[in-house]
């Protein structure tokens, strides 16, 4: 069975730093190609951004909004996923969800549980 | 950006309704469009992949249809854990975008 835990988020102030991983379990997570999406407070899920496998060629594609501060980047020897986001503005508190692809192989279509990013002075 | 419209943004129905929610892309996405069911605190569970392809696992009364610009989710009877929230992801093109959401709610 396919699992994802998320981890890291927190309070944070405007301008500051946090970094969130994503745990995969239950898959071959070095194969994967993984997402990171948020859902800001009454509002809709926005893709951030996209990492294909080290086969694939660790390809990063990411969104406007967070080009520039937020980091893609992942560790197959530890299964782990992570967001290393800077500059951190109020606009970006949301909960934060890793999910696995968006093509049909056996690891592909899940969602963690999310982390909640709150940025507030 | 490809923009996603998804309607109705809310639904009212009762067990054993059939129902539809659509999606319209703003370009052609050939058939890169998934659906996903999401309860309150849950995390979101994928429904359909390539416009109507059943997920692993998924019940038979989910369906997907469309092509192009214009996609469709049905339930054919729906039963008393579907009532959700359910959205589209079009992955056609960067960025990825996701249709605003359907809540459907019981009657």
């Amino acid at each position: 069975e396919v699992q994802l835990v998320e981890s890291g988020g927190g309070l944070a102030k405007p301008g500051e730093s946090l970094r969130l991983a994503c745990a995969g379990a239950g898959f071959s997570f070095s194969g994967a190609w993984m997402n990171w999406v948020r859902q800001a407070p009454g509002k809709g899920l926005e893709w951030i951004g996209r990492i294909k496998s080290k086969r694939d060629g660790e390809t990063i594609d990411d969104a406007a909004p967070v080009r520039g501060r937020f980091i893609i980047s992942r560790d197959d020897s530890r299964s782990t996923l992570y967001l290393q986001m800077s500059g951190l503005e109020t606009e970006d508190t949301a909960i934060y969800y890793c999910t696995t692809g968006v093509t049909g192989t056996s690891h592909d279509g899940y969602w963690g549980q999310g982390t909640l990013v709150t940025v507030s002075s | 950006d490809i923009q996603m419209t998804q309607s109705p943004s809310s639904l009212s129905a009762s067990v054993g309704d059939r129902v539809t929610i659509t999606c319209r892309a703003s370009q052609g996405i050939r058939s890169d469009l998934s659906w996903y069911e999401q309860k309150p605190g849950k995390a979101p569970q994928r429904l359909i992949y390539g416009a109507s392809i059943l997920h692993r696992g998924v019940p038979s009364r989910f369906s997907g249809s469309g092509y192009g610009t214009e996609f469709s989710l049905t339930i054919s009877s729906l039963q008393p854990e579907d009532f959700a929230t359910y959205f589209c992801l079009q992955h056609n093109s960067f960025p990825f975008t996701f249709g605003q959401g359907t809540k459907l709610e019981i009657k």
